[in-house]
């Protein structure tokens, strides 16, 4: 099956200062690579999404990029504040299958 | 308002004992999951459901069941048979089982008494 890793486990940034996330997987057949955001105590939001064909998207302060040859793809967080502190969460999945999660990345950002 | 409701929000579980947790959505959505939660992991895939009255094993099955009897409601039981069961359980949706987003429910938090 698929396995997914993720780097850092722990960020810490001050405020202002960009944050970057990655994730690597292993199936070269994964197509859809979501991005969540877990605030303590709360369910996972949805924050960004990428699909295979696209090489980055952006949405206002927050970009994912993907490299499909690498196998890896990353979040990037701009101008942090402190309300982005959260743990953040990549995926990746294929079509008609599961997602399978990677393990996470506590984001503190220091006003 | 659209969305996923869970219920409880904490729920505590004697030695031997079966509890239920209930999940709801009203997105319309057909593909239903139900996820644990431990610290410092990432989400762990316990049951799926990708139509009414069917449904799969995810990774960590064992000691759990669930029924899909309605379009709108996925409850996971946790049986006796798990022993450890203290987690944070979230489930989700998804239009369908394919590639689409899934949105998360609020979850709930096990604990053995």
């Amino acid at each position: 099956g698929e396995n997914v890793e993720q780097h850092p486990s722990t960020l810490s940034v001050q405020e202002g200062d960009s944050a970057v996330i990655k994730c690597t997987y292993s199936d070269s057949a994964s197509n859809y690579f979501p991005w969540y955001k877990q605030e303590l105590g709360k369910g996972p939001q949805l924050i960004i999404d990428i699909r295979s064909n696209v090489g980055e998207k952006k949405d206002q302060r927050i970009a994912v990029t993907l490299n499909k040859t690498a196998k890896h793809f990353s979040l990037h967080i701009t101008e942090t504040q402190p309300e982005d502190s959260a743990v953040y969460f990549c995926a990746a999945s294929k079509a008609g299958n599961q997602f399978y999660f990677g393990t996470g990345t506590s984001l503190t950002v220091i006003p | 308002d659209g969305g996923i409701t869970q219920s409880p929000k904490y729920l505590f579980r004697k030695e031997g004992q079966n509890v239920t947790l209930s999940c709801e959505q009203n997105l319309n959505h057909d593909a239903m999951y139900w996820y644990r939660q431990d610290p410092g992991q990432g989400l762990r895939l316990i049951y799926y459901s990708q139509i009414v009255n069917d449904f799969q094993k995810g990774d960590i099955a064992e000691g759990y069941s669930v029924s899909r009897e309605k379009k709108e409601s996925f409850p996971l039981t946790v049986t006796s048979a798990q022993k450890n069961p203290t987690a944070f359980y979230l489930c989700a949706s998804s239009i369908s089982g394919g590639k689409e987003t899934q949105y998360f429910g609020p979850g709930t938090r096990l604990l053995v008494l």
